[in-house]
């Protein structure tokens, strides 16, 4: 079974900060995935990687398939990117589901 | 945008009695996800579909049974719903070649009195 582990937990920026999630896995997977969730809100996929790096808008997304990690970055933050991103990877052919970490509880204070 | 609809949006249920909670989608996905989003644990895979009348088990299946009559359908049923249950139902469906890989659905909020 896949072990996804995200850091930090909590984190809390002013608007304009350049801003980090981190995540690793322990096993090689097919792909990995970010996903946002807002405050009471649904869950949006953000990004499917499963080599080097997307963008979309002031997202960032990379990944090192060698060390089993991948970043997500916000460039510029805004008080609407508060949100708990999610990092998820796929195993195989990505049938049986994801597997997820326990997000990372995002605040942009103005 | 490949559509997918959870019902009922909210419930509220009594310890023991059955409940079913419906997913549908509007395109011919072929495979569809039941999860549970619970604080401290994240979200977990319950049962998952791979076609019509296709379906299997996940991570934390106990107590819950899945039927796929239609491809558009993916039901979830509790079949005597205890305290525990009370959670956050999300089904997803997954989109091959859109780039994002899984579309989920608003999700089911339930509570088990």
């Amino acid at each position: 079974k896949n072990e996804v582990e995200q850091s930090p937990q909590n984190l809390t920026a002013q608007e304009g900060e350049f801003i980090t999630i981190n995540c690793s896995y322990s096993v090689g997977i097919s792909a990995l995935h970010w996903l946002q969730q807002h405050p009471g809100g649904g869950i949006v996929s953000l990004f499917m990687l499963s080599s080097g790096k997307k963008k979309h808008g002031r997202l960032i997304a990379t990944i090192n398939i060698q060390e089993k990690h991948s970043s997500l970055h916000i460039t510029a933050s805004h008080p609407r990117d508060s949100a708990v991103y999610i990092c998820a990877v796929t195993n195989g052919g990505g049938a049986d589901g994801l597997t997820f970490g326990k997000g990372t509880h995002l605040i942009i204070q103005p | 945008d490949a559509g997918i609809t959870q019902s009922p949006r909210h419930k509220v249920t009594e310890t023991g009695t059955p409940v079913t909670l419906r997913c549908h989608q509007t395109e011919n996905h072929r495979y569809m996800y039941w999860y549970r989003q619970d604080p401290g644990h994240g979200l977990r895979l319950i049962h998952y579909s791979y076609g019509v009348k296709d379906t299997d088990k996940g991570e934390v299946s106990d107590g819950y049974s899945v039927s796929r009559s239609k491809t558009e359908d993916f039901l979830l049923t509790l079949e005597s719903a205890t305290s525990s249950q009370t959670s956050v139902y999300f089904c997803a469906i997954s989109v091959k070649g859109t780039g994002v890989g899984y579309t989920f659905g608003s999700g089911t909020r339930l509570t088990v009195v």
